[in-house]
């Protein structure tokens, strides 16, 4: 167990919709990161907040958003879901700002759109 | 489980054997590499990590090389276990900057 929680664990929904992912990172990591991994690309980088600032931005669709909050959690939000949006979803966390600490993951959301 | 990376190169080891998994990353100037271990069901969990500071790092079971001359990590794991299979992905760091990972390799143990 990383430490790293990620609700819910399934989500299906339809095309055109708008979805809300959760993360919350491991006790004392301030750095949140989002990933997709999908079946012919991967694990691709989407975002990273930093103590509830945006650091960093990956492969991330205008549709897509995220944010962390005070307490540390974070949320990524999916809108206008297309099918290739389906994919698996992970939040990484580490402790620090910067991009080269170890990572530690949680155990996914995984979307499928309809 | 869900099927991740249907088309992954895999290998295929006996029980007891050691495993060698490699991996090519792409930049010369990355700094920090990372081997992951992904169970089906599960999100990638940290397995061992190297600086290029290094060549070669020992954990418990396991060994990372790296060759900065040709751009190659290996990820070696002695006794393979049924427990080991699952895909085995490298990621590179540099400087701070976001990681990157590889495809992936399947490493699936017979009995």
């Amino acid at each position: 167990d990383s430490g790293v929680t990620q609700t819910p664990k399934h989500l299906i929904t339809a095309t055109g919709q708008r979805v809300t992912l959760r993360c919350s990172p491991r006790s004392g990591d301030l750095s949140v990161y989002w990933y997709q991994q999908s079946l012919d690309q991967g694990l691709q980088f989407l975002i990273q907040y930093y103590n509830g600032e945006e650091r960093a931005k990956g492969n991330i669709l205008e549709r897509f958003s995220a944010q962390q909050f005070p307490d540390l959690h974070s949320e990524l939000n999916l809108s206008s879901l297309e099918l290739g949006d389906s994919a698996l979803y992970f939040c990484a966390s580490s402790p620090g700002l910067s991009g080269g600490e170890t990572q530690y993951f949680g155990p996914g959301t995984r979307l499928l759109v309809l | 489980g869900e099927n991740v990376g249907l088309h992954l190169p895999t290998l295929s080891v006996q029980e007891g054997d050691n495993s060698i998994i490699n991996c090519a990353y792409s930049n010369s100037a990355s700094d920090y590499f990372i081997w992951y271990k992904q169970e089906s069901g599960k999100g990638p969990q940290f397995i061992i990590d190297i600086r290029s500071n290094m060549d070669k790092r020992q954990g418990q079971r396991v060994t990372v090389l790296l060759n900065k001359t040709v751009k190659h990590l290996s990820l070696q794991i002695a006794a393979t276990q049924p427990g080991d299979s699952a895909v085995y992905f490298c990621a590179e760091n540099n400087y701070g900057q976001n990681f990157v990972f590889g495809p992936g390799t399947r490493l699936s143990v017979l009995p």
